[in-house]
């Protein structure tokens, strides 16, 4: 399995709370990317990171905000939970992009109340 | 327990029997395929991948086919085993940006 661990594994938090969200790998990979998983929609991207303190976003960015200071550590910020982002959230790794295959960590569950 | 697989499609198959897992992918640019597993709980796992000038790869009791004509992607797995249960999607990658995932279909290995 590729070195990829999130914390924590599972949150439950009130609406309005900040919550991060931290993905950690030893695979000295240049990409990271950060997914919701949600019944009827598969995987969604919600932000990615080519590079230290390069980052992107992905097709539903609004309400997060991402960090990378170091190439192992890429943090996921969630700066007031709503109900709506309930969701199971992957953090995938990869050595480029474009015919590169994307490993994924464990996973996340929040659960926002 | 796991809640993705709510509203998949569903293939049913009886152990020792092969499955096969269709996909369609939308973007005729696409030239980097790979097929992932998720179990109830866990992380997708990845499985095998293709790239577009192969119609054919074959993996360990996996074939991956590569329709691009009519942009088609199928996983086979020979003898499918009680192990197999999970959910399967697809991926395709478009060039030189993020991969794009279908929604999976959910494979149920009878006993």
């Amino acid at each position: 399995d590729a070195g990829i661990t999130q914390s924590p594994r599972h949150k439950v938090t009130e609406t309005g709370t900040p919550v991060t969200l931290r993905c950690h790998q030893t695979e000295n990979h240049r990409y990271m990317y950060w997914y919701r998983q949600d019944p009827g929609h598969g995987l969604r991207l919600i932000h990615y990171s080519y590079g230290v303190k390069d980052t992107d976003k992905g097709e539903v960015s609004d309400g997060y905000s991402v960090s990378r200071s170091k190439t192992e550590d890429f943090l996921l910020t969630l700066e007031s939970a709503t109900s709506s982002q309930t969701s199971v959230y992957f953090c995938a790794i990869s050595g480029g992009q474009g015919q590169e295959t994307q490993y994924f960590g464990p996973g996340t569950r929040l659960l926002v109340l | 327990g796991e809640s993705v697989g709510l509203h998949l499609p569903t293939l049913s198959v009886q152990e020792g029997d092969n499955s096969i897992i269709n996909c369609a992918y939308s973007n005729s640019a696409s030239d980097y395929f790979i097929w992932y597993k998720q179990e109830s709980g866990k992380g997708p796992q990845f499985i095998i991948d293709i790239r577009s000038n192969m119609d054919k790869r074959q993996g360990q009791r996996v074939t991956v086919l590569l329709n691009k004509t009519v942009k088609h992607l199928s996983l086979q797995i020979a003898a499918t085993q009680p192990g197999d249960s999970a959910v399967y999607f697809c991926a395709e990658s478009p060039g030189n940006t993020p991969l794009v995932f279908g929604k999976g279909t959910r494979l149920s290995v009878i006993a």
